[in-house]
This record gives structure tokens, C-alpha cells and sequence, in this order.
């Protein structure tokens, strides 16, 4: 079945450490590959995407994600998180087969950062 | 660009009542797409369209359940009757299907029946 992966459910880090969150996909074919964010009692951000060319993309507030096709992984990375990064984080992927632009998200992890 | 507009932001509301939930997409996105959000079950996706078409409403609960799209700039979720366990925030989003398929959030209803 069609599915995304995010292997850490929640993550607890103190500031200035580094972030990796893991995402995997899969399908085999051409995607799109989305990260967002939702920080509390808020609403879905895009925080970054990837589409096609350099495989590092680089998104808002110091983030950037890396598309290895060969591992079907996007991860999200972020060398120093602060305070106010805590939320929850998602990955997603568009199949470009799918009609209608519709996305496949991940079931999300939860960033706790200790001030 | 006003962004998603959903209304009404919150809505409690008795078991058994009537709800309706409203979106107004972004001017020139042809796609729609109703999520539910609850702790115990995360980010799901409902129900969506495309140029006012349902696609895909496999993830409606039950008959209780029903969305339309009378137009590209309009759409409704409505739940009848109501039971305490749809209480959850009620997502939409919208998209433009030419372009890069980033799905853009509105702000949210959160209901809760009691």
C-alpha cells in the first residue's frame, strides 16, 4: 500500500541541539515531496518542498531536508533548535499520478525543545 | 491573498444536532481537500475534490458524513446528526493542481458535541 514513514513519533531535544527526523515513501514513480509544520493550536505550515534538481533543499527558519531517491527518504534536519521549534512536524508526498493534487502524509512527530 | 477562510472557527454543539462546516478555497485553486484532526488518530484526510468533483471520499466515516462543492470558491462538510466522537478540528485545504501541488491550510474549526 501507499504509505509515508516517520520513524520517530516524539523527539525531545534541548536547545542548540541538532534535528534529523526521518521520512520515508513508498512509491516508485516521480514525486513531490513536502515538509510541514503545525506549531500549537495552529494550523498546517509549509515549513519546505522539493520538486526537482539539487536534492538539499533548504527551507524557512534554518531547516532543510534532503531527498536520497535511492533510500525513497526525505529527512528533515536543522542544526541548532530553538524554543520555539517545538511542534509538530510532517512529512508528505504527492505521486504525481494521483489526480487532484492529493497528498499522502506521514503520521507525524511531535518536537519537544527544552529551553 | 486572504488565504483558506473557514468558518466558523469554533462550534459546539449538542449530540444528535446538525453541523455544518464551511471553506472558501484560495481564488484559483481547483482542488479541495477536507481533514480531521484528533489526538488519538492524527491528520486525515476526508474527502477531496477537484475542479468541484468529488475524487476520493473514502475517508468519510459513515453516512453521517457529507461534503459538497457547488462552486470553486465554496464547500461544505456536514455531519448529521452529530455524535461526541467527531468532536476534533476540521482542516481545509486547497490547491492548484498546474502547479506545484502545495496544499495551503485554513485555519481550522474545532468542534466539539457534547
Amino acid at each position: 500500500a501507499q504509505s509515508v514513514s516517520q520513524h520517530n513519533h516524539h523527539v525531545i531535544l534541548s536547545e542548540a541541539a541538532s534535528l534529523e527526523l526521518g521520512c520515508n515513501y513508498s512509491y516508485g514513480g516521480t514525486v513531490n515531496l513536502f515538509w510541514y509544520v503545525q506549531y500549537p493550536g495552529q494550523h498546517l505550515q509549509l515549513l519546505l518542498k522539493y520538486f526537482s534538481g539539487d536534492p538539499l533543499v533548504k527551507g524557512i527558519k534554518g531547516f532543510e531536508a534532503e531527498f536520497i531517491k535511492s533510500k525513497f527518504s526525505f529527512n528533515l534536519r536543522k542544526p541548532s533548535v530553538q524554543w520555539s521549534d517545538t511542534a509538530e512536524y510532517f512529512c508528505a508526498v504527492n505521486p504525481l499520478y494521483n489526480q487532484g493534487g492529493k497528498l499522502i502524509f506521514g503520521q507525524g512527530t511531535e518536537l519537544s525543545v527544552k529551553p | 491573498d486572504a488565504g483558506v477562510i473557514q468558518s466558523p472557527r469554533h462550534e459546539v454543539t449538542e449530540m444528535g444536532q446538525e453541523v455544518t462546516l464551511r471553506c472558501k478555497p484560495i481564488s484559483g485553486h481547483n482542488s479541495l481537500f477536507w481533514y480531521r484532526q484528533t489526538m488519538m488518530r492524527g491528520l486525515e484526510l476526508l474527502i477531496y475534490f477537484n475542479n468541484n468533483v468529488p475524487i476520493d471520499d473514502s475517508g468519510m466515516p459513515e453516512d453521517r458524513f457529507s461534503a459538497k462543492m457547488p462552486n470553486a470558491s465554496f464547500s461544505t462538510l456536514k455531519i448529521q446528526p452529530s455524535e461526541p466522537r467527531d468532536s476534533a478540528v476540521y482542516f481545509c485545504a486547497s490547491t492548484r493542481t498546474s502547479g506545484s501541488n502545495e496544499q495551503f491550510f485554513g485555519p481550522g474549526t474545532r468542534l466539539t458535541v457534547l
